[in-house]
Parts: structure tokens; sequence; C-alpha cells
């Protein structure tokens, strides 16, 4: 069975751009959670997606945002990049919601912003 | 606000040893604990998941323990190998498991041929 992937692996942006990143889940999976991963802060959670609703938000400003098709793949926005967006994105997907589930990561996106 | 604290930051052991990582969260109320390893350039792969009614998981060569009361988990890495060279990072779900992952900052393992 496929992992999860995410398009595009690497992205270069200047600031005031807007981003859009895609997340594939494991075939069958519907839960889809995004992290930012930086060298200072380490993981941090952006979102969950479940059936296409977002379940909870992390502590992000409304700059980041995201949403879930029918068929599970999700994507995050980011607009106005700040130089601090810079980043390792993650999505991980699981079968229901990530509660009790394992959760399967993708290799993520790399953004830099310049 | 839940914080994971990871030690140490680095390891560096020969091949062959038994190591222990270690991870404190500080509030107890958590939902299940889960440990990853991710290698560079990489996302985090599962190793083992802790629901919060569990004291310890199995897999292979690692073994997981979790101390809610004491806001503990360790990581038992038995027999190691230099294909285990990763960090591996503690994450506690909160109570209530509707919020996201909290990770701590993870430990950096290398083990030397």
């Amino acid at each position: 069975k496929a992992g999860v992937t995410q398009t595009p692996r690497y992205l270069i942006k200047t600031r005031g751009q807007q981003v859009t990143l895609s997340c594939s889940p494991i075939s069958g999976h519907r839960s889809v959670s995004w992290y930012q991963q930086t060298p200072g802060q380490g993981l941090q959670f952006l979102f969950e997606y479940f059936s296409e609703t977002q379940r909870n938000k992390g502590n992000f400003p409304g700059r980041f945002s995201g949403r879930q098709f029918s068929n599970s793949r999700s994507e995050m926005n980011v607009s106005t990049l700040e130089l601090g967006d810079s980043a390792l994105y993650l999505c991980a997907s699981s079968l229901q919601t990530a509660q009790r589930e394992t959760q399967y990561f993708g290799p993520g996106t790399r953004l830099l912003v310049l | 606000k839940q914080e994971v604290t990871q030690i140490p930051a680095a390891l560096s052991v020969p091949e062959g040893e038994n190591l222990v990582l270690n991870c404190s969260f500080t509030d107890s109320a958590i939902y299940n604990l889960q440990w990853f390893r991710q290698d560079p350039g990489k996302g985090l792969t599962s190793l083992l998941l802790i629901q919060s009614s569990q004291r310890e998981q199995t897999s292979g060569r690692l073994n997981a323990s979790l101390d809610k009361s004491s806001g503990r988990s360790t990581l038992y890495i038995a027999a190691s190998q230099p294909g285990d060279s990763a960090t591996y990072l503690c994450a506690v779900r909160p109570g209530g498991g509707a919020d996201g992952l909290t990770f701590g900052k993870g430990t950096h393992l290398i083990i030397q041929p």
C-alpha cells in the first residue's frame, strides 16, 4: 500500500506570497493532520481534518488554513508568507480520527521563504 | 500548557549496546504517547503507541514504558545497530484526545559500527 505522499517536496517563495501544499493520505485513511517543523520550535501541530471537517486547530495565526476533499486528500494554504514560515511541513494520516490511531507521516514539504 | 522534554539531546554509543531514551511531560492527563524516529530529510516513522491505560508496548528490539503519574516514558533499544541511528521523538496527545500531538525536541542517536 502506498504511503502518505506530499507535493511539492521543495518550494521557494518570497515574503508576501501565498503557498498551497498538498497531502494524499494512505488509501482508506480518513484523517489528515498537519505539522510544522523548525529547528527552533521543533514539531508543532497545525490542524486535523476528518471527513472534510476541521476537528481541531493548533496555535497558529489565521494565515494558515487548510481543507480536506471528499477523497480525503488535504491541502494547506499559507497566505502573506513571512520569513519565519520557512520550515518542513509534515502531514500525517490515520484510518479514523487521530486520537487512538497510529499516525503515518509523509516525507514533508520543505518551504523556504526569502 | 503541555511541555515535553527529552533527555539526552544527543547520544553516541558503540554498536551492540542496550540504551534508554527518556521523555518527560508536564501534564499527566494524556490520552496516549507515541515514539517516532526521524531520518535525515525524511518524515516520521511511528515506532510505538502507548494508550493512557497501558504501561508498556514492545516491538522487536524496542520497548516503551509509560508512567503517567510521574509524567515519564522511556524507550529501550536492545542490541543497538548502526541502522538505529536517527532522531527519536516522543509525542503526547493531551487528555480528551481532541488536540494534536505535542512533541519533544528529540534525541539524536548515533550508533558507532
